[in-house]
C-alpha cells in the first residue's frame, strides 16, 4: 500500500484566513481524494483531485472555498479559504491503490489535518 | 448517488461477546463494500472488505456478509476484546465512482 503523509498535522487559524494542506504519497497512485470529518461524524467526500486538471467537487463543496491542486501523481494540496469556525474539522487525504495480489483497489487514508478555526 | 445507512450508532458489549453492525446501501450496482476501523485520533484503517460476487468473507475474528438482493451487508466480530473498541465505518463504491461513500459510523465499546 502507498504510504500517505499530510502536513500540517494540526493548526489553529483565525477566521478569514486560508490554510493549505499538503498530501504526499510515496508511490504513483491512480486517484487521490480529499475528505472532511467533522467532530464525531463520518467521512464526507469533498472532491477528487485530478492530475493536471481541475478537481471534481461533490455537491455542497465549491472550488472557491476548497481549491485543490494535483500537479503530479504523488502530490496534492487542499486549501481551506476564508475560514470560519464551521470549517473546524479533520481533513483527510486518501488514495486509491492496487495492492500486490489483490484484484480490488483499496482506498487508504492519510493521518489527517486537525483544523481549529477561532 | 450512493447512500449508505449504518446501525447502530453505538454498541456496548461485554468482552468475549459478539458484535454485529449493519449497513444498507441504495445503489444496486455497487460492487465493493469495505469496513474501516478508526481509533481515537487515528486515521481510518481497512479491516475487511467484500465484493459483490461473494456472500461472506471471514478473517479470524471478523466476518462480513453481503445480501445483494436486500442491499445490506454486516460486520460480525466474535470474541470481542477491549482493543476492538473504536468507531467502525461501512462504505460502498457505487456506479461510476471510484471514491467510497461512508456510513455514519458505529462506536463500539467492549467492556472488560
Amino acid at each position: 500500500s502507498a504510504v500517505i503523509s499530510q502536513k500540517p498535522s494540526r493548526d489553529i487559524c483565525q477566521r478569514g484566513t486560508s490554510l493549505t494542506i499538503q498530501c504526499q504519497v510515496d508511490s504513483q497512485v491512480t486517484m487521490m481524494f480529499w475528505y472532511r470529518q467533522q467532530p464525531g461524524q463520518s467521512l464526507t467526500l469533498i472532491a477528487t483531485a485530478n492530475q493536471g486538471s481541475e478537481a471534481t467537487y461533490e455537491s455542497g463543496f465549491v472550488i472557491d472555498k476548497f481549491p485543490i491542486s494535483r500537479p503530479n501523481l504523488t502530490f496534492s494540496t487542499l486549501t481551506v479559504s476564508n475560514m470560519s469556525p464551521e470549517d473546524s474539522s479533520i481533513y483527510l487525504c486518501s488514495d486509491l491503490a492496487r495492492d500486490r495480489g489483490r484484484l480490488q483497489e483499496t482506498q487508504y487514508f492519510g493521518p489527517g489535518t486537525r483544523l481549529l478555526v477561532l | 448517488g450512493e447512500n449508505v445507512e449504518q446501525h447502530p450508532s453505538t454498541l456496548s458489549v461485554q468482552e468475549g461477546d459478539s458484535a454485529v453492525i449493519k449497513c444498507t446501501y441504495s445503489d444496486s450496482a455497487s460492487n465493493y463494500f469495505p469496513w474501516y476501523k478508526q481509533e481515537l485520533g487515528k486515521r481510518p484503517q481497512l479491516i475487511i472488505d467484500i465484493r459483490s460476487n461473494v456472500g461472506e468473507k471471514k478473517d479470524q475474528r471478523i466476518a462480513v456478509t453481503l445480501n445483494k438482493t436486500a442491499k445490506h451487508f454486516s460486520l460480525h466480530i466474535t470474541e470481542t476484546q477491549p482493543e476492538d473498541s473504536a468507531v467502525y465505518f461501512c462504505a460502498a463504491r457505487g456506479t461510476g465512482r471510484r471514491a467510497l461513500t461512508f456510513g455514519s459510523g458505529t462506536r463500539l465499546q467492549v467492556q472488560p
